[in-house]
């Protein structure tokens, strides 16, 4: 069975700084990875989806890489600003699976 | 742009009530899910439709049930809804590839 970590579980910086998120997966055949962003109270939106042929994606200032054999994915954003404090979900779905395991998130606060 | 619409953002209704919550996307996609979200639980999936009028049991399905008529229409239903069911309900779309989510609905039963 599928289990997916994200450490840590809460992070705060300061505005400006480049910071990294983790997702850890215990199973590395994988369909794809995706990253969402969740606003506290409200849905999840869509950041990046890492299809498992793939190594990285790209948004603006994120970039999400995904390593299957060590059964990792970061989501590295750059030059952090307050608008990015929400938590960050990831979740994998694996190869014969038709759903997604999700992680618990990591929540992060930018502070001005 | 994809679009998920949940029919309400927060809902209140009494202990023993039968309580149905509604999901319709705009993208023609297969795959439907219904997910709640507790404090401390994360996201748990409560089932998941491939197709109209096929419905699959996720991780939490007791004291729920399903309904997927058209595609573009999932509906979640809570036969006599208790307190415990209070949550935030999620509805999610997606081709098998990228997922796309609801605003979610706030259930509270009193």
């Amino acid at each position: 069975k599928q289990e997916v970590t994200q450490i840590p579980a809460a992070l705060s910086v300061p505005e400006g700084e480049n910071l990294v998120l983790n997702c850890s997966f215990t199973d590395s055949a994988i369909y794809n990875l995706q990253w969402f962003r969740q606003d506290p109270g409200k849905g999840l939106t869509s950041l990046l989806l890492i299809q498992s042929s793939q190594r990285e994606q790209t948004s603006g200032r994120l970039n999400a890489s995904l390593d299957k054999s060590s059964g990792r994915s970061t989501l590295y954003i750059a030059a952090s600003q307050p608008g990015d404090s929400a938590t960050y979900l990831c979740a994998v779905r694996s190869t014969n699976a038709g759903k997604s395991t999700f992680g618990d998130g990591t929540t992060l606060t930018v502070k001005p | 742009d994809v679009k998920v619409t949940q029919s309400s953002r927060y809902l209140v209704k009494r202990t023993g009530e039968k309580v149905f919550l509604e999901c319709v996307q705009d993208m023609d996609h297969e795959n439907m899910f219904w997910y709640r979200q507790d404090p401390g639980l994360g996201l748990r999936l409560i089932y998941f439709s491939y197709d109209v009028k096929m419905k699959e049991k996720g991780d939490i399905p007791e004291g729920y049930s399903v309904s997927r008529e058209k595609k573009e229409r999932f509906s979640l239903i809570l036969e006599s809804a208790s307190t415990n069911q209070t949550s935030m309900y999620l509805c999610a779309s997606s081709t098998g590839q990228e997922a796309f989510f609801g605003q979610g609905t706030r259930l509270t039963v009193v």
